[in-house]
């Protein structure tokens, strides 16, 4: 089945340092990528989008890399701060289907 | 304006049993998604609804099921319970069927089969 993998499952860094969080995705069809951040207790949250007809966007701090060529997304964070420490999802689709295909996670630590 | 919302937070049952959880969307919204979480991986599309219609289902077994209220809120249920049915089980709504940028998550139901 359908599938979005994470090279790493764990990612430690130094607070003020930045980090870099990578996601490939298997479906060639998909046009429409997500990061979100989930947090302890909490469901996930949106950090940032990215639409198959761009390789790059910016928001606060966070930047998404996207390579189509091999299937690669990227999420970069600059300044990671203590807020920043949680399990970070890559997540594809196509547009106007029905559901997020997720990959496994990424839990980000920050270290002091 | 208060996000969507899921009760309840925690549930323990056992094997064979039977479970409901409920969601309440975003004021407006009028689209709701299910999605497993298993421990340590990524949610696992369930089912949406739109307008109370089913619009999309994952590859999960008949046990579950689920329905959309007028009011927009829904119900997972799932019968028979196994251990494997052991996760949180997140809600998430859209103004839009399609409107994957709009969703938002609840926190979650964890479920614990015993």
């Amino acid at each position: 089945g359908e599938s979005v993998g994470l090279h790493l499952p764990t990612l430690s860094v130094q607070e003020g340092d930045n980090s870099i969080i990578n996601c490939a995705y298997s479906n060639s069809a998909s046009d429409y990528f997500i990061w979100y951040k989930q947090e302890s207790g909490k469901g996930p949250q949106f950090i940032i989008d990215i639409r198959s007809n761009m390789d790059k966007r910016q928001g606060q701090r966070v930047t998404v890399l996207l390579n189509k060529t091999v299937k690669h997304l990227s999420l970069q964070i600059a300044a990671t701060q203590p807020g920043d420490s949680a399990v970070y999802f890559c997540a594809e689709t196509i547009q106007g289907a029905q559901k997020l295909v997720f990959g496994q996670g990424t839990r980000l630590t920050i270290n002091p | 304006d208060a996000g969507v919302t899921q009760s309840p937070t925690h549930l323990i049952k056992t094997r064979g049993q039977q479970v409901t959880l409920r969601c309440s969307p975003i004021s407006g919204h009028k689209s709701v998604s299910w999605y497993q979480q298993v421990l340590g991986q990524g949610p696992q599309f369930i089912f949406q609804y739109y307008e109370k219609e089913e619009r999309g289902r994952g590859n999960f077994p008949d046990r579950f099921s689920a329905r959309q209220f007028p009011n927009y809120s829904s119900e997972l249920n799932v019968n028979a319970l196994l251990l494997g049915d052991s996760a949180l089980y997140l809600c998430a709504s859209s103004f839009l069927a399609g409107g994957i940028n709009e969703q938002f998550f609840g926190p979650g139901t964890r479920l614990t089969v015993l």
